[in-house]
This record gives C-alpha cells, sequence and structure tokens, in this order.
C-alpha cells in the first residue's frame, strides 16, 4: 500500500521567517496531495492541496510543490507568525477500488514559530 | 461545526467495557471514515464506508466495529478486544465521487481509567 514520510518531525522558527515541510509517497498511481493544519485538540483543515497535474500552487502565505518523478512534495509557508504554529500532516490519495479513494498521511509536523 | 459532528468531546472507558462514539454528518457526503490518532503517529485508517449498509476495514480495525444504516450516520464501537485505546479519535466525509473536499469532526478524545 502507499507510504507516506514526513520531515521534519518538529520545527521551529523564528517569527517572519520561512518554514519547509517535506513529504515523500511510495505509490506513483497517488495523484492528490493535501495539507493539512490542526491546531491543538482540534479537527485537521485543509489548507491547501495538489493534484498531480500541477507542479506549483499558491495560496497567499502558503505555497506547494509537487515533484512527480521523485515522488515527493513539499508545504513552504513564508512570513512564519505565531498563529502558523500547529501540527500539519501531508497527504496522498489515491483511487482505491471502485469509486473510493484512499488517503494516507504522513506522520506530521509539530511547527512552532517564535515570536 | 462545519456539518460533521462528533460526540462526545471526551470519553472515559472503563476496563472491559464497549464504548460507542458518535459520527453525524448533513453535508449529504456518501463517504464516511474513522481515523485514530496517537502522538507521534498521525492518522490511520480504522473503518470506512463508502455506502449506506456497507463497510470496510482499514488498516487497523482489530477491536472496532462500526455500523451505517443512515447515510448521515457512522458510529464507531471500541471494544473491550481493543487493548490500547486511549487516543484521540476523528470522524471524516466526503462526496463519493471525489477525492477532494475531506472533511472532519471535531474529534472525540478516549481515555481508559
Amino acid at each position: 500500500g502507499e507510504n507516506v514520510e514526513q520531515h521534519p518531525s518538529t520545527l521551529s522558527v523564528q517569527e517572519g521567517d520561512s518554514a519547509v515541510i517535506k513529504c515523500t509517497y511510495s505509490d506513483s498511481a497517488s495523484n492528490y496531495f493535501p495539507w493539512y493544519k490542526q491546531e491543538l485538540g482540534k479537527r485537521p483543515q485543509l489548507i491547501i492541496d495538489i493534484r498531480s497535474n500541477v507542479g506549483e500552487k499558491k495560496d497567499q502565505r502558503i505555497a506547494v510543490t509537487l515533484n512527480k518523478t521523485a515522488k515527493h512534495f513539499s508545504l513552504h509557508i513564508t512570513e512564519t507568525q505565531p498563529e502558523d504554529s500547529a501540527v500539519y500532516f501531508c497527504a496522498a490519495s489515491k483511487r482505491s477500488g471502485g469509486s473510493n479513494y484512499k488517503l494516507t498521511f504522513g506522520k506530521g509536523t509539530l511547527l512552532t514559530v517564535n515570536p | 461545526d462545519g456539518g460533521i459532528t462528533q460526540s462526545p468531546k471526551y470519553l472515559f472507558r472503563k476496563e472491559g467495557q464497549n464504548v460507542t462514539l458518535s459520527c453525524e454528518q448533513n453535508l449529504n457526503h456518501d463517504a464516511m471514515y474513522w481515523y485514530r490518532q496517537d502522538p507521534g503517529q498521525g492518522l490511520r485508517l480504522i473503518y470506512y464506508s463508502q455506502i449506506v449498509n456497507d463497510f470496510q476495514k482499514g488498516d487497523i480495525a482489530e477491536g472496532y466495529s462500526v455500523s451505517r444504516e443512515k447515510k448521515e450516520s457512522f458510529p464507531l464501537t471500541v471494544t473491550s478486544a481493543q487493548k490500547n485505546p486511549t487516543a484521540f479519535y476523528l470522524c471524516a466525509s466526503r462526496f463519493q465521487a471525489s477525492p477532494y473536499g475531506y472533511t472532519f469532526g471535531s474529534g472525540t478524545r478516549l481515555t481508559v481509567v
């Protein structure tokens, strides 16, 4: 099955710096890659996603890049703010029988932005 | 609450007891999922259901059971066979024909006492 590796597990940056989180996936059939932000004790929230026919996508301070050949994708947060502090999860999705799409998550990165 | 509601928010279980976690959605989503979250482990799939009266095991189904009698509801029972049930449980849903638009509930924190 699909395996998603996420690095680093923890990341600490100063306010205003950039943060980069990287994920690799194993199944070349995966074609959808969302990123979720989860604050302590709360639900994961989708912050950005990318489909396999696109190499890069940007939304204000957040961007995601995808390298299908190398099977890795990354989350980039610029001009970080303390409210960006949270756990970030990457995920990979592929069709898994019929119309089911199975989402496999990385283990998460705890991002801390220090004021 | 984002259209998908989990209850209760906190749940305590004694050894040997079965407990049921509720998940209800009003998004008209076809597929529903249960995930378990442990520190440093990410989200692991327990069970999922694509249509009413049908469900499949995920990666860590042992010690859990589910039912899907209504489109809106997908309760999860944590049985006494689950030896380490203390965790944060998340329910999610999406439209059947699309891999996009996963919506999560706010979670239930289960603790064994």
